[in-house]
């Protein structure tokens, strides 16, 4: 077990275009969360799937933003038209569904928008 | 919406000395966790408290569950170098069965242990 992995770990794009992450868990854990840090800030949630299900979504999660989880394993989290304000790192945990299972957080995707 | 206050915003300390830091909330949470983040990385979970009152110790770390559920607070006795980080509380509201474990996290405190 390696943990959460993400990639890219760095991304840098021209504002107008649209971006994918990926974000492969912890393999026996069936929820998958996504939140977004900005610097000097803690992280923010904006979306949690359970399986394949999307079940919660921020308001933070504007409609330019969709993440998916087709298998219920790996997730890719997609920005369509980015903004300089996108520019943040992008975080992908996971967790086991027990009542108390903490959330075990990847290394992040550090996104710049130019 | 929850927010978390976090205090100290940053902490310079030497190392050997003791380290406090808390977290208050405007709300009620039934879950505080404690994680610390290095630089590019990830927040990496320290403890975790799941009831009222509760005090749990990691090694050098001891973190407590406020009576009120309002509150948590962090100390890291006998600092060493690689303490250095920014460390940040999180809470979660009751953690029912299908319900998401959305946490708040606070703004973080930086430490730094000088030599």
């Amino acid at each position: 077990d390696t943990g959460v992995s993400q990639n890219p770990r760095h991304k840098i794009t021209k504002r107008g275009q649209n971006v994918t992450f990926r974000c492969d868990p912890i393999s026996e854990h069936n929820r998958l969360y996504w939140y977004r840090q900005t610097l000097g800030q803690g992280p923010e949630f904006l979306t949690y799937f359970q399986n394949e299900a999307q079940l919660e979504k921020s308001r933070l999660l504007s409609d330019r933003f969709s993440a998916e989880r087709p298998k219920g394993s790996f997730s890719t989290l997609e920005i369509q038209r980015t903004e300089q304000g996108d520019s943040a790192m992008y975080l992908c945990a996971s967790s086991s569904q027990g009542a108390n299972s903490p959330l075990h957080f990847g290394n992040g995707t550090r996104l710049t928008v130019t | 919406g929850q927010q978390l206050n976090q205090s100290p915003q940053s902490m310079f300390i030497q190392e050997g000395e003791d380290v406090s830091m808390n977290c208050t909330s405007s709300s009620i949470f039934n879950t505080w966790l404690w994680y610390k983040q290095d630089p590019g990385e990830g927040p990496v979970l320290l403890i975790a408290l799941y009831k009222a009152g509760e005090l749990t110790s990691n090694g050098r770390l001891t973190a407590q569950f406020g009576i009120t559920r309002k509150d948590s607070f962090l100390n890291i006795s006998a600092s060493i170098p690689s303490d250095v980080g920014i460390y940040f509380c999180a809470g979660a509201e009751s953690p029912s069965s299908g319900s998401a474990r959305q946490l708040t996290f606070g703004s973080g405190t930086q430490l730094t242990v000088l030599p």
